[in-house]
């Protein structure tokens, strides 16, 4: 079990630029999810795939955020023209059914 | 999503048991409790979780009041390593998706 991975670690870049992060799930885990934290505040929900099926979006989720997951195995994140208010800790987390999630240690992105 | 109210902060003595409460007086009967906690710049870590019977792990145990209103997340020795900020969640049966993370509480363990 290697566990949850997230790429890259850590992301700065200038407003308005479009950033991408890479998850990759534990190998057997069919369900994903995207959360994000903000400072001092406990995650939340963006989405959740099942397989390379897109089931909920968030509203926190505008329409510069999409997320894809083909083939249902990795999946990206991608945020077009980055807002300040887009900086946060971007978490992935997956699953089995029914099974307690499993999260990633989160790529962390800064807007200057 | 029922809510929990979980004290913002407690601290603990090292080797020492730690009781972490959680109100949820909103439940429903399939909704389950689920514990996470959150080391310093780690992602969330799933410690338990229960119905309506206590339950016991190699990493805590879950206390769970008779009318469910009300849990606690019972740490039998508390180490260093376990200085975290606690999530008490409720998660509806049959519901794959979406934990509602609150502030939780943080744990404080002093040496």
């Amino acid at each position: 079990d290697t566990g949850v991975s997230q790429n890259p670690r850590h992301k700065i870049t200038k407003r308005g630029q479009n950033v991408t992060f890479r998850c990759d799930p534990i190998s057997e885990h069919n369900r994903l999810y995207w959360y994000r934290q903000t400072l001092g505040q406990g995650p939340e929900f963006l989405t959740y795939f099942q397989n390379e099926a897109q089931l909920e979006k968030s509203r926190l989720l505008s329409d510069r955020f999409s997320a894809e997951r083909p083939k249902g195995s990795f999946s990206t994140l991608e945020i077009q023209r980055t807002e300040q208010g887009d900086s946060a800790m971007y978490l992935c987390a997956s699953s089995l059914q029914y099974q307690p999630q499993h999260f990633g240690d989160g790529t962390r992105l800064s807007i200057l | 999503d029922a809510k929990t109210t979980q004290p913002n902060s407690m601290e603990s003595n090292e080797e020492e048991p730690v009781h972490l409460p959680c109100n949820h007086s909103t439940i429903s009967g399939t909704d389950y409790i689920h514990w996470y906690r959150q080391l310093p710049s780690q992602g969330p870590e799933y410690v338990i979780h229960g119905l309506t019977s206590n339950v016991n792990n190699r990493m805590a145990s879950l206390a769970i009041a008779e009318d469910r209103k009300s849990s606690t997340l019972i740490l039998h020795r508390a180490t260093l390593r376990d200085a975290a900020v606690y999530y008490c969640i409720l998660r509806q049966g049959g519901s794959n998706y979406k934990l509602t993370f609150g502030k939780g509480t943080l744990l404080t363990v002093n040496p």
